[in-house]
């Protein structure tokens, strides 16, 4: 079955630099979540988007901005990045936009800011 | 607030040991769902069960059981004859069931370590 996928896998930025991740939900799953995860953390909720408008709001920096896209897929921008920025981001999908339905992980994309 | 708290950092124990994986959780919700989620060496996020607020039914799958209960708040995870395949960090996820696309609580994890 056609899993979530999230691109680049890795990614290694200079401080200062932006960075762009991107993730593809399950064929027909309309809802995205990004989290992050930074070393020995437990992820921390993002954002959310349904329909390709925000749904849910986490803790998700102002230098941080995402956003879905006419075919689903999201897309989260990081500006200025910062040492503390290097983690784990998850992506997830589901359908319909509620809190029912599961939330699907993507394999992560593994950001270092040197 | 949403608040999940597993209070066990770290529980190494030897191969076939039983294993018991404590969660407490906080909300003012009278609906929500509570996760429990695997995450091994290679950093994957793989999703064990989904509880409702409503069923408190434990469960069995396997090696895996679940126990909810809501006059305590906890969600504990027991690992029967542990293997060393098991040796992975456990989370513990609480959500709102707020009619939104809501994210995951986590817990801080539970790191175990299954010896040979």
């Amino acid at each position: 079955a056609a899993g979530v996928i999230q691109s680049p896998r890795h990614l290694i930025k200079e401080k200062r630099e932006t960075a762009t991740l991107k993730c593809y939900p399950i064929p027909r799953h309309d809802t995205v979540y990004w989290y992050q995860q930074g070393p020995g953390q437990d992820p921390q909720f993002l954002i959310s988007f349904y329909e390709k408008m925000q749904s849910d709001k986490g803790s998700i920096p102002d230098r941080f901005s995402a956003q879905q896209f006419s075919d689903y897929h999201s897309e989260l921008n990081m500006s200025s990045l910062e040492l503390g920025d290097s983690a784990l981001y998850f992506c997830a999908s589901s359908v319909g936009g509620n809190s029912y339905n599961e939330q699907f992980f993507g394999p992560g994309t593994r950001l270092t800011v040197l | 607030a949403q608040k999940v708290t597993q209070a066990q950092t770290e529980i190494s124990v030897v191969e076939k040991e039983d294993v018991t994986l404590d969660c407490v959780y906080e909300t003012r919700d009278t609906t929500y769902y509570l996760f429990w989620y695997k995450q091994p060496p290679s950093g994957e996020l793989v999703f064990l069960i989904r509880r409702n607020s409503f069923d408190e039914q434990n469960e069995i799958s396997g090696r895996y059981s679940w126990n909810f209960q809501k006059s305590t708040s906890s969600f504990n995870f027991t690992i029967t004859a542990s293997q060393v395949v098991d040796s992975a960090v456990y989370f513990c996820a609480l959500r709102y069931s707020g009619g939104g696309a809501d994210g995951l609580t986590f817990g801080k994890g539970t790191h175990l370590i299954i010896q040979p």
